[in-house]
């Protein structure tokens, strides 16, 4: 029930497409739902999140849906450039005043922007 | 947000050998992780530290591996005779007081087991 389901497992496009990674989770609860981009040899870097309180959020060009019922939430990349290429990954916590909040993480997705 | 420091970039050790690993928060950061990456696998949680002392730790997270502040600063993760297995990335990361669920990470400890 801690699971996060991510697909796809890589993902090619050219300049300026405007790939889409989906995230579903089981447990409803789930109250923060991050983003991650990481470089290979570097630490994932917090890209976006949303809660579930909202159906979107957009930060530049960088979007999170979010819907709820589905228990599902994808991020959409605009206008998407060969320095977007990088591994993402979604994750979803539940926050605890006592214990801070573990970050369930995806199986990742390989994004590749051809020029 | 600044960013956690981790230390060494890299380490490589002998099986059943003890590692250290450092972590350098700054000193208002309430809740302290340790993640683990093999490499081309997914993220993995190991602990979660809050108030000194460990509050949740994942089924990794085995007698093998212990976690401490011991100076109020630094906060480290030993792993007790490392295996092979456990060749990984491993990532510290904390969140602030003002938004506690969002997590920023360092930039990792390679830890290779030979």
């Amino acid at each position: 029930q801690q699971q996060v389901k991510q697909s796809p497992q890589s993902l090619i496009v050219q300049k300026g497409g405007i790939p889409i990674i989906n995230c579903a989770y089981e447990n409803t609860a789930f109250d923060y739902f991050p983003w991650y981009q990481q470089f290979p040899g570097k630490g994932p870097a917090l890209l976006i999140a949303i809660r579930p309180d909202v159906s979107e959020k957009k930060e530049g060009r960088f979007t999170i849906s979010f819907n709820k019922s589905a228990k599902q939430f994808s991020l959409h990349i605009m206008d998407s450039q060969p320095g977007d290429s990088a591994t993402y990954f979604c994750a979803a916590s539940k926050a605890e005043e006592t214990s801070g909040s573990r970050l369930t993480f995806g199986e990742g997705t390989q994004l590749t922007v051809n020029p | 947000e600044p960013e956690v420091t981790q230390t060494p970039s890299h380490q490589v050790t002998q099986m059943g050998q003890e590692v250290i690993l450092r972590c350098v928060p700054i000193s208002n950061h309430l809740y302290f992780y340790w993640y683990r990456q093999i490499l081309g696998q997914k993220v993995e949680f190991l602990v979660s530290f809050y108030n000194n002392e460990i509050s949740e730790k994942s089924e990794i997270f085995d007698d093998q591996f212990s976690v401490e502040r011991p100076d109020g600063s630094n906060f480290t993760l030993k792993i007790r005779s490392t295996k092979l297995e456990d060749s990984a990335m491993y990532f510290c990361a904390r969140t602030g007081r003002e938004v506690p669920d969002t997590q920023y990470f360092g930039p990792g400890t390679r830890l290779t087991v030979l």
